[in-house]
């Protein structure tokens, strides 16, 4: 398996611009985190899913960001529009299942830069 | 506010030390994992230990939980370069089913 695989890898915009990251979790896992990291707030969990449903959206920091799962191999979180302090690295992470315990994959990333 | 917090925020040891990681919660949890996180890659997961069990190991890494004193250790004994890395607990909330992470520990090990 490739793992989970996130697009892209770096992404520079400038404010005012929407901003789309996407995910494609590993084959058979049910659940899908997106989180967001930076130097001031460590890693933050912005919303998860399972099978597909959105169950805990309570991270997202504002209505400027969406997340939608319309499958089960493809996610997306949308910031529309983007502001410089949503520059971050955002990561992906799924798990086989949110009944069990709960270990997470990463994917790689996205280094997300708003001018 | 932050569910884990990892003690040291820094540790800087020579190559064949042991490396010694603390992390402390507040909530109840089901379960509590560490993790590594390289320069620029994601998180991987390196062991899981679960509320009712004190101690767990695998390969150089030993993990320990003491659910009294909501605090978990990491050790890793005889460090190698490699080792080099930002090392993160997660707690597993009890009905929450998420994980909540620490700020980490910024490991560096010295040739």
């Amino acid at each position: 398996d490739a793992g989970v695989i996130q697009s892209p890898r770096h992404e520079v915009t400038e404010m005012g611009q929407e901003v789309t990251l996407r995910c494609k979790p590993i084959s058979g896992h049910n659940s899908l985190f997106w989180y967001r990291q930076t130097m001031m707030r460590g890693l933050e969990l912005l919303i998860y899913f399972n099978n597909n449903v959105p169950i805990d959206d309570s991270g997202m920091p504002e209505d400027r960001f969406s997340a939608k799962m319309p499958n089960a191999s493809f996610s997306t979180l949308k910031i529309q529009p983007s502001e410089p302090r949503d520059s971050a690295v955002y990561f992906c992470a799924s798990s086989p299942d949110l009944s069990g315990a709960n270990v997470l994959t990463f994917g790689a990333g996205s280094r997300l830069t708003v001018l | 506010s932050q569910q884990g917090e990892e003690d040291p925020q820094a540790l800087s040891i020579q190559e064949g030390e042991n490396a010694t990681m603390n992390c402390s919660y507040k909530t109840s949890i089901n379960n509590l994992q560490w993790y590594r996180q390289n320069s620029g890659r994601g998180l991987v997961h390196l062991i899981l230990i679960r509320s009712n069990e004190r101690e767990k190991h695998s390969g150089r890494l030993r993990v320990t939980l003491d659910t009294s004193k909501k605090s978990s250790s990491l050790l890793i004994t005889a460090s190698r370069a490699a080792d080099t890395a930002s090392y993160f607990c997660a707690t597993d909330l009890q009905g929450a089913q998420k994980l909540v992470f620490g700020q980490g520990t910024r490991l560096t090990i010295n040739p």
